[in-house]
């Protein structure tokens, strides 16, 4: 199994920049989350897709960001224009289905530093 | 207040020893997931709970839903165990949403 497939890995950028961080789930599951990780707050969720439409958008931080999953193997996050404030690793993690004792598998996720 | 607490925030052990963490949470809760995450940044998903106990391997987990506390064990301590280990929780009525505690950072010395 290829699990969850994040890219890039790293991404070093300047402010004002935009930037977009991509997945693609494991095959025949239908949810799809994306996390933000920083020393400060940990792992917060952003954004929660189910069957390719989001279901909870809450946790994403302002307007610079937008998440969208066109179809079932690829959702993509973008942040415009980014702020060194945005500087994270963000992990992708998908799961069958949206029941409670769902297991989450994790991509290995996206280190970002806004310059 | 943070809605999930974790005890200790960091912990050393020595190989061999028996190791708890605690995570304790505020809200109520369809389930309670605990997690790993490597040095590398890797996360895997060790338990999901929402009752009474689970093993596998050495590691345990247990949920008191009435006084919103789990705890991880780990028996026969290695250093491959050194980790951050996560509690994370499903809050009743928000299907998939994780609220996570901060991390407990632990590490196992020959």
């Amino acid at each position: 199994d290829a699990g969850v497939i994040q890219s890039p890995r790293h991404e070093v950028t300047e402010m004002g920049q935009e930037v977009t961080l991509r997945c693609k789930p494991i095959s025949g599951h239908n949810s799809l989350f994306w996390y933000r990780q920083t020393m400060m707050r940990g792992l917060e969720l952003l954004i929660y897709f189910n069957n390719n439409v989001p279901i909870d958008d809450s946790g994403m931080p302002e307007d610079r960001f937008s998440a969208k999953m066109p179809n079932a193997s690829f959702s993509t996050l973008k942040i415009q224009p980014s702020e060194p404030r945005d500087s994270a690793v963000y992990f992708c993690a998908s799961s069958q289905g949206l029941a409670v004792l769902n297991e989450q598998f994790f991509g290995p996720g996206t280190r970002l530093t806004v310059l | 207040k943070n809605e999930v607490e974790q005890s200790p925030q960091n912990l050393t052990a020595q190989e061999g020893e028996f190791i708890t963490i605690n995570c304790s949470y505020s809200v109520g809760i369809s389930a309670l997931h605990w997690l790993q995450q490597h040095p590398g940044g890797g996360i895997v998903s060790l338990f999901m709970l929402s009752s009474g106990k689970k093993k596998h391997g050495r590691l345990i987990a247990t949920i008191n839903i009435q006084e919103k506390h789990s705890s991880l064990h780990i028996t026969a301590s290695h250093p491959r165990d050194s980790a951050v280990y996560i509690c994370a929780v499903r809050r009743s009525g928000t299907a998939s949403k994780l609220t996570f505690g901060t991390g407990t950072r632990l590490q196992v010395t020959l």
